[in-house]
């Protein structure tokens, strides 16, 4: 009954490839995040979803692409890989959107490894 | 700019307690978090604090927060090895986004 999942746990591929990471949450929340964790463990947000709608579009080059098929799931699909593409990818789930009116946490996902070679 | 920062390092012997600290930049924020992050695993929440709060107590953990200096400070009491991890400290910037801390690498020996 895992709250936040992702697959591949690792995912190893050449530059210039494509690839997807997938993530599920069945918590019922409303919103998802994708974030990026590099080497020296600073971790960035990437995007956000509430509802299927894309909320936040971080400066992320356009290589990345997510989907939202529906509110439980939130995809990665990251086109002509680079090496400086290679790093941890978090995906969250929150209730409702971050705001300042409400507490909300994020749950978080065991997190993706993805290495360019 | 939206640098939220820690000391990357802390080191400590079982039984003491530990400081991790944070200078956050949205005074706006309402809420401000503490996230820990064991090796090979995601973020998971520890404690929260309201803005309008100066101190949180949480079993082991006390929050406390400086809205004047935008400071934020971390206190786990009686730290034990199974505390060793990565601390992140959160803020709510601007609009609906959640920036984190550099984070604070706290390693706890025997």
């Amino acid at each position: 009954d895992t709250a936040v999942s992702q697959t591949p746990k690792y995912l190893v591929t050449q530059m210039g490839n494509d690839k997807s990471i997938k993530c599920e949450q069945n918590l019922g929340h409303d919103t998802m995040y994708w974030y990026k964790q590099d080497s020296k463990k600073f971790l960035k947000i990437m995007f956000s979803y509430n509802n299927k709608e894309l909320i936040i579009n971080e400066t992320v080059p356009n290589r990345f692409s997510p989907k939202s098929p529906d509110k439980a799931h939130l995809n990665l699909h990251i086109n002509s890989l680079e090496l400086g593409d290679s790093a941890v990818y978090f995906c969250a789930s929150s209730h409702q959107l971050m705001g300042q009116a409400s507490y909300n946490e994020q749950f978080f996902g065991p997190g993706t490894r993805l290495t360019v070679l | 700019g939206e640098d939220v920062e820690q000391s990357l390092f802390l080191s400590v012997r079982e039984g003491d307690s530990s400081v991790i600290n944070c200078t956050y930049t949205d005074s706006s924020s309402t809420y401000l978090y503490w996230y820990k992050q064991e090796p090979g695993a995601g973020l998971q929440l520890l404690t929260y604090i309201f803005s309008n709060m100066d101190m949180k107590q949480d079993q082991r953990l006390t929050v406390l927060l400086n809205k004047k200096d935008k400071h934020l400070s971390l206190r786990i009491a009686d730290t034990q090895t199974g505390d060793s991890a990565i601390y992140f400290c959160a803020e709510i910037a601007g609009f609906q986004k959640l920036v984190f801390g550099t984070g604070t690498r706290l390693l706890v020996s025997p």
